[in-house]
């Protein structure tokens, strides 16, 4: 059972702006560690779009914005393209006194409409 | 440019062994990266299975850890993961993984292999 809650569908029409939210806790992302942002296009693996909480890797579009705040955090989408349809996933460390792990979030479609 | 590729059988018997390989190509395993297992059940999330150090050092997911066992083979530069006493809830495509650290920030999945599908059935 994923510790990082996300919505499940978020859509938008192109060129307008979507952002995907992921909740945790005190063990994971209240605890300071980072959290990253994958995006899985179907059929395919998934892509690390974002790392360290807002750090895009060379070659990911800056449409592409993240934020953490608290024991939350958020992926934006700016100017949605139809190539962004896909399912995203954000992902932290989680650490507490039933062990410790690397957890994901639940996933959100993204639908352009 | 690592790649990683996932190897090894797609159908297995409920209550067998689940075993897949990863090799990797295009560096060395025996870096100061982590190399982890990922599965993602049909039409569902992802789920972290473990992960090796080329030294051997392990740690694993506790909700899977007394099941499963990750290896790594340097001479061969790849790494294996072994499941064991499968059960249909264990049907997932298998994802293997390098885990690094960029620009000191860690916990980072920064390359997958394209993933196989392992089917739990008799």
């Amino acid at each position: 059972q994923s510790v990082l809650t996300q919505p499940p569908s978020v859509s938008g029409a192109p060129g307008q702006r979507v952002t995907i939210s992921c909740t945790g806790s005190s063990s994971n992302i209240g605890a300071g560690y980072d959290v990253q942002w994958y995006q899985q296009l179907p059929g395919t693996a998934p892509k690390l779009l974002i790392y360290g909480n807002r750090n895009r890797p060379s070659g990911v579009p800056d449409r592409f914005s993240a934020s953490q705040a608290g024991t939350s955090a958020s992926l934006a989408i700016t100017g949605l393209q139809a190539e962004d349809e896909a399912d995203y996933y954000c992902q932290s460390y989680d650490s507490s006194l039933s062990g410790s792990s690397y957890v994901f979030g639940t996933g959100t479609k993204v639908t352009v409409l | 440019q690592v790649q990683l590729q996932e190897s090894g059988p797609r159908l297995v018997k409920p209550s067998g062994t689940l075993s897949l390989t990863c090799g990797v190509s295009g560096g060395s395993i025996s870096t100061s990266d982590w190399w982890t297992w990922v599965r993602q059940p049909p039409g569902k999330g992802l789920e972290w299975i473990g992960e090796i150090y080329h030294t051997g050092t392990t740690n694993y997911n506790p909700s899977l850890r007394s099941r499963v066992t990750i290896s790594v083979d340097k001479s061969k530069n790849r790494f294996s993961v072994n499941l064991r006493s499968v059960t249909a809830a264990d049907t997932a495509v298998y994802y293997c993984a390098r885990l690094s650290c960029i620009g000191g920030l860690c916990y980072v999945f920064e390359s997958w292999g394209q993933g196989t599908l392992v089917t739990v059935s008799s």
